[in-house]
């Protein structure tokens, strides 16, 4: 039990399908992140949400879209996706975006891959 | 260590032996490092974190080592168990300035029974 739960945990789509990814966590914590981890790459940020509010989007396409409706929940809207965008997406939670609040504690990912 | 290649570095450590595993960061700036563990099919698991006011702390079987003069961070594991293999990476961060996570690479750990 990680405290942060994401579902599915597997995902296989064709490049024009629309599907979500969701992110729960249980450990009262006020910031959320997304990351991409590809093979062979360091962990790439995404997305960043504090409070519910989005602070930091890392050059993202427009073909993920984000959603956060509470400090609890992170959504990862896909739709028209790409082969190259095939990875495993990894959800994470900390006390708050604010220094001195880390560290991170991570979901166990969505491996994702793209028809 | 931390790999600057497509390869990721691998360690081979005897059960019972310590490992030790190292990570060169690259901003001088940075104030804050994490040790993750990622197992195979799991997310990356928090062991051990250090603040830049710090060169050493020590946790349960672990060690982590900072050396900021040549921007050098190392993670001791002592008596490896079968249960350490997994791919380790350091993360830094600039805490006074507000800047997300900086993920390395990451080293394998494989624990030879």
């Amino acid at each position: 039990e990680t405290g942060v739960t994401q579902t599915p945990r597997h995902l296989v789509m064709g490049m024009t399908n629309k599907k979500s990814l969701k992110c729960e966590q249980h450990l009262g914590h006020n910031a959320m992140y997304w990351y991409k981890q590809s093979a062979k790459k360091p962990l790439e940020l995404m997305f960043v949400y504090n409070f519910k509010e989005q602070t930091e989007n890392n050059s993202v396409p427009s073909r993920f879209s984000p959603e956060c409706p509470n400090s609890s929940h992170l959504f990862l809207h896909l739709h028209t996706l790409q082969p190259e965008d095939s990875a495993l997406y990894l959800c994470a939670s900390s006390h708050s975006r604010d220094r001195g609040d880390q560290p991170q504690h991570f979901g166990d990912g969505t491996r994702l891959s793209i028809l | 260590g931390e790999s600057v290649g497509l390869h990721l570095p691998t360690l081979s450590v005897q059960e019972g032996d310590n490992s030790i595993i190292n990570c060169a960061y690259s901003n001088s700036a940075s104030d804050y490092f994490i040790w993750y563990k990622q197992e195979s099919g799991k997310g990356p698991q928090f062991i051990i974190d250090i603040r830049s006011n710090m060169d050493k702390r020590q946790g349960q079987r672990v060690t982590v080592l900072l050396n900021k003069t040549v921007k050098h961070l190392s993670l001791q594991i002592a008596a490896t168990q079968p249960g350490d293999s997994a791919v380790y990476f350091c993360a830094e961060s600039y805490l006074s300035g507000n800047t997300p996570l900086v993920f390395g690479k990451g080293t394998r750990l494989s624990v030879i029974a």
